[in-house]
């Protein structure tokens, strides 16, 4: 059974940073791209950012280009999220998924909370 | 970016009934959209990929259809289970986008 698992995600002042860390099992991740999407409390969804299987390349949305950064480590089938500079919009629950372009695995999220 | 707009924000039904909603790419995706439910609380569920596809275990009562800048998903025979919020999302080029989601709310 493929499982997700987030966690990291606590309390934080703005201009901090924190890393986020998606754990799974089930399934061959090395042969997976990853995705990191989140949800601000009452919005809707945002796509922030992908790896490749292989750790080659990643893709961004501008609204996190430069403060975040993604990372895997395969051995571990783990999944990380860095970021950086964090502001009270980043505020979200914040899920990993598995897949190319359709995303059929979500893990129950991570919430992250940045305020003062 | 490509702008998804989705159409209706909201729709109030009653059991039985059938509903469409809409979502409109800014630039052609092909068939690169999919639909997501996600109920209150929980984290998004894939209905829909590539426009029209049910995914597994998905009940027929959910179809998608549509190619280009033009989508539609409809529910027939809404049930009171298919209280949510339903997203599509093109992934045709990154980054990826949502629509903005249509609630659905049962009389």
């Amino acid at each position: 059974e493929v499982q997700l698992a987030e966690s990291g995600g606590v309390l934080v002042q703005p201009g901090s940073s924190l890393k986020l860390s998606c754990v799974a099992s089930g399934f061959a991740f090395s042969n997976y791209n990853m995705h990191w999407f989140r949800q601000a409390p009452k919005k809707g969804l945002e796509w922030i950012g992908m790896i490749y299987y292989d750790g080659s390349h990643n893709y961004f949305a501008d609204s996190v280009k430069g403060r975040f950064t993604i990372s895997r480590d395969n051995s571990k089938n783990a999944l990380f999220l860095e970021m950086n500079s964090l502001r009270s919009e980043d505020t979200a629950m914040y899920y990993c998924t598995k897949g190319t372009s359709t995303f059929d695995y979500w893990g129950q999220g991570t919430l992250v909370t940045v305020s003062s | 970016d490509i702008v998804m707009t989705q159409s209706p924000t909201s729709m109030s039904i009653s059991v039985g009934d059938r509903v469409t909603m809409n979502c409109k790419a800014s630039q052609n995706v092909g068939s690169n959209v999919d639909w997501y439910q996600q109920k209150t609380g929980q984290s998004p569920k894939l209905l829909i990929y590539k426009a029209s596809n049910r995914y597994t275990g998905v009940l027929d009562r959910f179809t998608g259809s549509g190619s280009g800048t033009d989508f539609t998903f409809t529910i027939s025979n809404v049930q009171a289970e298919d209280l949510a919020v339903y997203y599509c999302m093109q992934s045709d080029s990154y980054p990826f986008t949502f629509g903005s989601g249509t609630k659905l709310e049962i009389k």
